[in-house]
């Protein structure tokens, strides 16, 4: 399966800053998804990333708070804008395994973000 | 996708079989059923998935109904690091996106 480095994997933010997540993935892909689990919760999904487009976000969830890059197949960052408390999360990004005859998708280790 | 419903919590004691239920009624042909757990926050981790027969890995078996409406994942010799929130979610065989429900927090008790 695929190896995902995310980073940072945790950090501590003053309400109202931005904070960058990268994720970088050992091969090429197509998707590169994006989630977020908020404390005690299950994973929701942001946004789903394709290379030279627009990122696709799903209800609840905006491109000017939650703004996607992926200038290339093996990377991608979300920037969380204008933090509250209530962003205080674990954000995640996935690929799917599908591109190498896997279905299993594979997910970061996480950006724990807590803001203050 | 699919909708899936699971237990909230399950208790199993070490070395026993851990059979984790999930209903997901209303799965469309050509989705498979995953299973995934996360242990304390880290990234979920890939169980096994099966799209109509059974399955089995090195981590676990999968069995799925016929009617394809519910499936159980069963670790065979459950041991103190099995204890997770499992997740059992569906999804397509392209590139589509996963959803995931609540979970169920299993936890392997000596």
């Amino acid at each position: 399966s695929a190896v995902i480095s995310q980073k940072p994997s945790r950090d501590i933010c003053q309400r109202g800053t931005s904070l960058t997540i990268q994720c970088q993935v050992d091969s090429q892909v197509t998707m590169m998804f994006w989630y977020r689990q908020q404390p005690g919760q299950s994973l929701t999904l942001i946004a789903t990333a394709n290379q030279g487009s627009e990122a696709t976000y799903e209800s609840g969830f905006v491109i000017d708070k939650f703004p996607i890059s992926r200038p290339n197949l093996t990377f991608s960052t979300l920037t969380v804008s204008n933090m509250s408390p209530e962003d205080s999360s674990i954000y995640l990004c996935s690929v799917s395994g599908r591109e190498r005859n896997n279905y299993g998708y594979t997910f970061g280790s996480g950006t724990r973000l807590t803001v203050v | 996708d699919a909708k899936t419903t699971q237990p909230p919590s399950m208790d199993c004691a070490e070395g026993r079989a851990a059979n984790l239920p999930c209903n997901h009624s209303t799965i469309s042909g050509n989705e498979y059923v995953y299973w995934y757990r996360q242990i304390h926050s880290q990234g979920p981790q890939y169980i096994i998935h099966g799209l109509k027969n059974n399955e089995t890995n090195e981590m676990a078996s999968l069995i799925i109904t016929e009617d394809r409406k519910s499936s159980t994942l069963i670790l065979p010799h459950a041991t103190l690091r099995d204890t997770a929130v499992y997740y059992c979610t569906t999804g397509g065989t392209s590139y589509g996106k996963l959803t995931f429900g609540q979970g169920t927090i299993l936890t392997v008790h000596p």
